[in-house]
């Protein structure tokens, strides 16, 4: 079954509104939880690195404001697209480690219109 | 269903030393694939990527192979190096490019 959920599998909101998506390790404590979008037929790129407790570490050129990121415990990570935009559309997919094997979300594909 | 399976699991080579990790897919239609490495803590990094038409891409001391009948693909590191422990996750899209399968990864420590 799933070690890494990710919720919602698809989601489609109106420009200019807010859309939060869960990334969940099911059965193991995760510190440490990643953030990628993928456009399409384009490489996973990492967004940001999340960090249970403390700030996300943001790659250069992802904008902090615009994706917020909160790791309020050791099995939720959230990312939120504030005043999402057309070209946010993207997919978005977490990963999380355990025992050095690495588990992925589902991921989440979001369309704004 | 479409699934991507890694092996071995986990490997432990001597520095200096090469080895092969092997990633076989069920993805139908194929667009491509990718190897990724991730060291402990960071986000994966690109290897390579594979098309179709493709049988072999090299990367340094990283050679991928791919052969699109069989779906299967090989990762080949050579002349192993201390920085070469990470883990090596296999990637195989679907022909659209959106939809991605992911491998659960090979663990590789190299060791002094």
């Amino acid at each position: 079954g799933a070690v890494v959920s990710q919720h919602p599998s698809w989601v489609i909101c109106k420009s200019g509104t807010s859309v939060k998506i869960e990334c969940r390790s099911l059965d193991f404590q995760a510190t440490t939880m990643f953030w990628y979008r993928q456009f399409p037929k384009q490489s996973l790129m990492l967004m940001a690195t999340s960090n249970e407790g403390s700030k996300a570490t943001y790659e250069q050129g992802v904008e902090k404001d615009k994706f917020l990121i909160n790791h309020a415990s050791l099995t939720l990570s959230t990312l939120t697209v504030t005043s999402a935009h057309p070209e946010d559309s993207s997919f978005y997919i977490c990963s999380a480690t355990r025992q050095n094997t690495i588990y992925f979300g589902e991921g989440s594909w979001l369309t704004v219109v | 269903k479409n699934q991507v399976e890694q092996s071995p699991q986990s490997l432990i080579i001597l520095e200096g030393k090469n080895c092969t990790l092997q990633c076989n897919y069920t993805v139908s239609p194929f667009s491509n694939l990718r190897w990724y490495k991730q060291d402990t803590g960071r986000g994966p990094v690109s290897l390579t990527i594979m098309t179709f038409s493709e049988n072999t891409k090299s990367n340094g001391r990283y050679t991928a192979t791919l052969d699109a009948d069989t779906k299967q693909s090989s990762l080949h590191i050579t002349a192993s190096q201390l920085s070469d422990s990470a883990s090596y996750i296999c990637v195989v899209s679907g022909s659209s490019g959106y939809a991605l399968n992911f491998g659960k990864g090979t663990s590789l420590l190299v060791t002094p």
